[in-house]
Protein backbone atom coordinates (compact mmCIF):
# COMPACT_ATOMS: atom_id res chain seq x y z
CA UNK A 1 0.00 0.00 0.00
CA UNK A 2 1.55 3.43 -1.49
CA UNK A 3 1.82 6.27 1.33
CA UNK A 4 0.84 9.05 0.34
CA UNK A 5 1.93 10.68 -3.30
CA UNK A 6 3.04 14.19 -3.66
CA UNK A 7 4.21 15.61 -7.28
CA UNK A 8 6.40 17.39 -8.07
CA UNK A 9 8.67 17.22 -4.89
CA UNK A 10 10.30 20.42 -5.85
CA UNK A 11 8.50 23.09 -7.90
CA UNK A 12 10.39 26.25 -8.96
CA UNK A 13 8.18 29.39 -10.74
CA UNK A 14 8.66 32.51 -11.85
CA UNK A 15 6.30 35.18 -10.75
CA UNK A 16 3.25 35.52 -11.71
CA UNK A 17 2.99 31.86 -12.76
CA UNK A 18 0.62 29.54 -11.72
CA UNK A 19 2.17 26.60 -9.78
CA UNK A 20 0.05 23.44 -9.59
CA UNK A 21 0.93 20.59 -6.50
CA UNK A 22 -0.78 17.07 -6.58
CA UNK A 23 -1.50 14.94 -4.04
CA UNK A 24 -2.94 11.55 -4.13
CA UNK A 25 -3.92 10.08 -0.75
CA UNK A 26 -3.57 6.63 0.67
CA UNK A 27 -5.48 3.92 -0.68
CA UNK A 28 -8.79 3.99 0.73
CA UNK A 29 -8.53 7.29 2.40
CA UNK A 30 -11.18 9.71 1.93
CA UNK A 31 -9.68 12.87 3.77
CA UNK A 32 -7.17 15.21 2.22
CA UNK A 33 -5.71 17.93 4.32
CA UNK A 34 -3.13 20.57 2.95
CA UNK A 35 -0.79 22.56 4.96
CA UNK A 36 2.38 24.99 4.07
CA UNK A 37 5.17 25.23 6.02
CA UNK A 38 7.29 28.38 6.11
CA UNK A 39 10.78 28.38 6.45
CA UNK A 40 11.72 28.57 10.18
CA UNK A 41 7.69 27.60 11.21
CA UNK A 42 5.84 25.35 12.07
CA UNK A 43 2.47 23.92 10.00
CA UNK A 44 -0.65 26.21 9.11
CA UNK A 45 -3.57 24.39 8.21
CA UNK A 46 -4.92 25.48 4.68
CA UNK A 47 -8.10 23.55 3.56
CA UNK A 48 -9.58 20.22 4.18
CA UNK A 49 -11.45 18.30 1.72
CA UNK A 50 -13.24 15.24 1.21
CA UNK A 51 -13.96 13.60 -2.64
CA UNK A 52 -15.96 16.02 -4.40
CA UNK A 53 -16.25 18.63 -1.25
CA UNK A 54 -13.97 21.35 0.22
CA UNK A 55 -15.47 20.86 4.27
CA UNK A 56 -13.01 23.74 5.72
CA UNK A 57 -10.63 25.84 3.66
CA UNK A 58 -10.68 28.36 6.60
CA UNK A 59 -6.86 28.44 6.42
CA UNK A 60 -6.56 29.46 2.32
CA UNK A 61 -5.67 32.71 1.51
CA UNK A 62 -8.98 34.65 0.10
CA UNK A 63 -7.36 34.79 -3.10
CA UNK A 64 -5.20 33.08 -5.88
CA UNK A 65 -5.03 29.68 -3.88
CA UNK A 66 -7.65 27.64 -4.53
CA UNK A 67 -8.05 22.93 -4.08
CA UNK A 68 -10.04 20.31 -5.35
CA UNK A 69 -10.17 16.78 -4.87
CA UNK A 70 -12.68 15.68 -7.56
CA UNK A 71 -14.24 11.89 -7.48
CA UNK A 72 -11.40 10.51 -9.85
CA UNK A 73 -7.58 11.40 -9.27
CA UNK A 74 -5.64 13.46 -7.20
CA UNK A 75 -6.09 16.55 -5.29
CA UNK A 76 -4.93 19.67 -6.71
CA UNK A 77 -3.73 22.95 -4.70
CA UNK A 78 -3.55 25.42 -7.31
CA UNK A 79 -1.69 28.64 -6.81
CA UNK A 80 -2.48 31.47 -9.83
CA UNK A 81 -0.24 34.22 -9.93
CA UNK A 82 2.43 33.71 -7.30
CA UNK A 83 4.90 35.53 -5.79
CA UNK A 84 7.76 35.14 -3.48
CA UNK A 85 5.67 35.06 -0.46
CA UNK A 86 4.37 31.91 -1.82
CA UNK A 87 7.91 29.95 -1.60
CA UNK A 88 7.02 27.56 1.07
CA UNK A 89 6.91 23.68 1.69
CA UNK A 90 3.37 22.40 0.98
CA UNK A 91 2.31 19.14 2.55
CA UNK A 92 -0.67 16.83 1.71
CA UNK A 93 -2.01 14.41 4.55
CA UNK A 94 -4.47 11.64 4.20
CA UNK A 95 -6.88 9.83 6.59
CA UNK A 96 -9.73 7.23 6.56
CA UNK A 97 -13.03 7.61 8.44
CA UNK A 98 -11.84 7.52 11.90
CA UNK A 99 -9.95 10.07 13.71
CA UNK A 100 -8.68 7.93 15.76
CA UNK A 101 -5.94 7.01 13.84
CA UNK A 102 -2.98 9.52 12.56
CA UNK A 103 -2.95 11.53 9.13
CA UNK A 104 -0.12 10.09 7.09
CA UNK A 105 1.76 12.44 5.27
CA UNK A 106 3.69 12.72 1.86
CA UNK A 107 7.04 14.08 1.24
CA UNK A 108 6.06 17.50 0.38
CA UNK A 109 6.13 19.86 -2.28
CA UNK A 110 9.22 22.79 -2.25
CA UNK A 111 7.89 25.41 -3.92
CA UNK A 112 9.91 28.32 -4.57
CA UNK A 113 9.26 31.40 -6.70
CA UNK A 114 11.75 33.06 -8.35
CA UNK B 1 -11.02 27.48 20.22
CA UNK B 2 -8.74 23.98 20.65
CA UNK B 3 -5.13 25.04 20.79
CA UNK B 4 -1.61 23.05 21.52
CA UNK B 5 1.45 24.84 22.71
CA UNK B 6 4.71 23.55 22.79
CA UNK B 7 7.12 25.30 25.26
CA UNK B 8 10.21 26.03 23.35
CA UNK B 9 10.81 26.48 19.84
CA UNK B 10 14.13 25.16 19.85
CA UNK B 11 15.47 22.55 22.39
CA UNK B 12 18.93 21.56 23.27
CA UNK B 13 20.42 18.80 24.53
CA UNK B 14 23.64 16.48 25.26
CA UNK B 15 24.46 13.40 23.37
CA UNK B 16 23.11 10.42 26.19
CA UNK B 17 20.73 13.33 28.09
CA UNK B 18 17.14 13.00 28.69
CA UNK B 19 15.02 14.45 25.86
CA UNK B 20 12.01 16.32 27.07
CA UNK B 21 9.44 18.01 24.91
CA UNK B 22 6.31 19.71 26.39
CA UNK B 23 3.36 19.66 24.71
CA UNK B 24 -0.10 21.15 26.48
CA UNK B 25 -3.29 21.01 24.70
CA UNK B 26 -6.52 23.15 25.54
CA UNK B 27 -10.00 21.30 26.47
CA UNK B 28 -12.12 20.09 28.40
CA UNK B 29 -12.37 17.14 27.02
CA UNK B 30 -9.35 14.62 26.27
CA UNK B 31 -9.02 14.65 22.83
CA UNK B 32 -6.84 12.31 20.48
CA UNK B 33 -2.81 13.44 20.62
CA UNK B 34 -0.20 12.75 18.61
CA UNK B 35 3.34 13.44 18.15
CA UNK B 36 5.24 13.66 14.76
CA UNK B 37 8.82 14.04 13.97
CA UNK B 38 10.02 16.02 10.80
CA UNK B 39 13.42 15.07 9.49
CA UNK B 40 15.17 17.67 7.44
CA UNK B 41 13.54 17.80 3.66
CA UNK B 42 11.07 15.68 4.74
CA UNK B 43 7.62 15.04 5.54
CA UNK B 44 6.03 13.97 8.71
CA UNK B 45 5.95 10.97 10.80
CA UNK B 46 3.84 9.48 13.38
CA UNK B 47 5.73 9.13 16.46
CA UNK B 48 3.46 7.79 18.82
CA UNK B 49 -0.66 8.37 19.92
CA UNK B 50 -3.04 8.54 22.72
CA UNK B 51 -6.50 7.16 21.68
CA UNK B 52 -7.79 7.06 25.11
CA UNK B 53 -6.39 3.90 26.22
CA UNK B 54 -3.59 3.87 28.44
CA UNK B 55 -2.36 6.93 29.25
CA UNK B 56 2.03 5.85 28.80
CA UNK B 57 2.38 5.48 25.06
CA UNK B 58 5.13 4.20 23.79
CA UNK B 59 6.58 5.23 20.24
CA UNK B 60 9.62 4.39 17.70
CA UNK B 61 12.77 5.02 18.01
CA UNK B 62 12.50 5.08 21.99
CA UNK B 63 10.12 8.11 22.76
CA UNK B 64 7.28 7.81 25.04
CA UNK B 65 5.01 10.58 25.88
CA UNK B 66 2.77 10.45 29.05
CA UNK B 67 -1.11 11.97 29.03
CA UNK B 68 -2.03 13.72 32.02
CA UNK B 69 -5.18 14.97 32.13
CA UNK B 70 -5.13 17.20 35.22
CA UNK B 71 -2.20 19.06 33.30
CA UNK B 72 -3.84 19.01 30.02
CA UNK B 73 -0.21 17.76 29.00
CA UNK B 74 1.31 15.49 26.57
CA UNK B 75 4.90 16.02 27.22
CA UNK B 76 7.09 13.59 24.90
CA UNK B 77 10.54 11.85 26.63
CA UNK B 78 13.69 9.92 25.49
CA UNK B 79 16.12 8.65 28.52
CA UNK B 80 19.06 8.89 26.40
CA UNK B 81 18.92 11.24 22.87
CA UNK B 82 21.11 10.27 19.75
CA UNK B 83 22.60 12.07 17.56
CA UNK B 84 19.59 11.21 14.97
CA UNK B 85 17.04 12.27 17.03
CA UNK B 86 17.98 15.74 16.05
CA UNK B 87 14.79 16.37 14.23
CA UNK B 88 11.94 18.79 14.54
CA UNK B 89 8.72 17.64 16.70
CA UNK B 90 5.43 18.41 16.65
CA UNK B 91 2.84 18.19 18.96
CA UNK B 92 -1.28 17.95 17.09
CA UNK B 93 -4.67 17.20 18.32
CA UNK B 94 -7.89 15.93 17.00
CA UNK B 95 -10.25 17.86 19.29
CA UNK B 96 -13.52 15.26 19.96
CA UNK B 97 -15.97 17.42 19.17
CA UNK B 98 -14.40 18.84 16.13
CA UNK B 99 -16.63 19.21 13.66
CA UNK B 100 -14.35 20.55 11.03
CA UNK B 101 -12.34 16.69 11.19
CA UNK B 102 -9.09 18.58 11.65
CA UNK B 103 -5.68 17.97 13.35
CA UNK B 104 -4.80 21.30 15.65
CA UNK B 105 -1.01 21.61 15.32
CA UNK B 106 1.87 22.87 18.06
CA UNK B 107 3.84 25.39 16.33
CA UNK B 108 7.25 22.86 16.13
CA UNK B 109 10.11 22.45 18.46
CA UNK B 110 13.11 21.84 17.07
CA UNK B 111 15.66 19.57 18.75
CA UNK B 112 19.58 20.02 18.87
CA UNK B 113 21.98 17.28 20.10
CA UNK B 114 25.16 18.54 21.12
CA UNK B 115 27.95 15.77 20.66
Amino acid sequence: NAGVMQNPRHLVRRRGQEARLRCSPMKGHSHVYWYRQLPEEGLKFMVYLQKENIIDESGMPKERFSAEFPKEGPSILRIQQVVRGDSAAYFCASSPETRTTEAFFGQGTRLTVV
Amino acid sequence: AQSVTQLGSHVSVSEGALVLLRCNYSSSVPPYLFWYVQYPNQGLQLLLKYTSAATLVKGINGFEAEFKKSETSFHLTKPSAHMSDAAEYFCAVWPPMDSNYQLIWGAGTKLIIKP
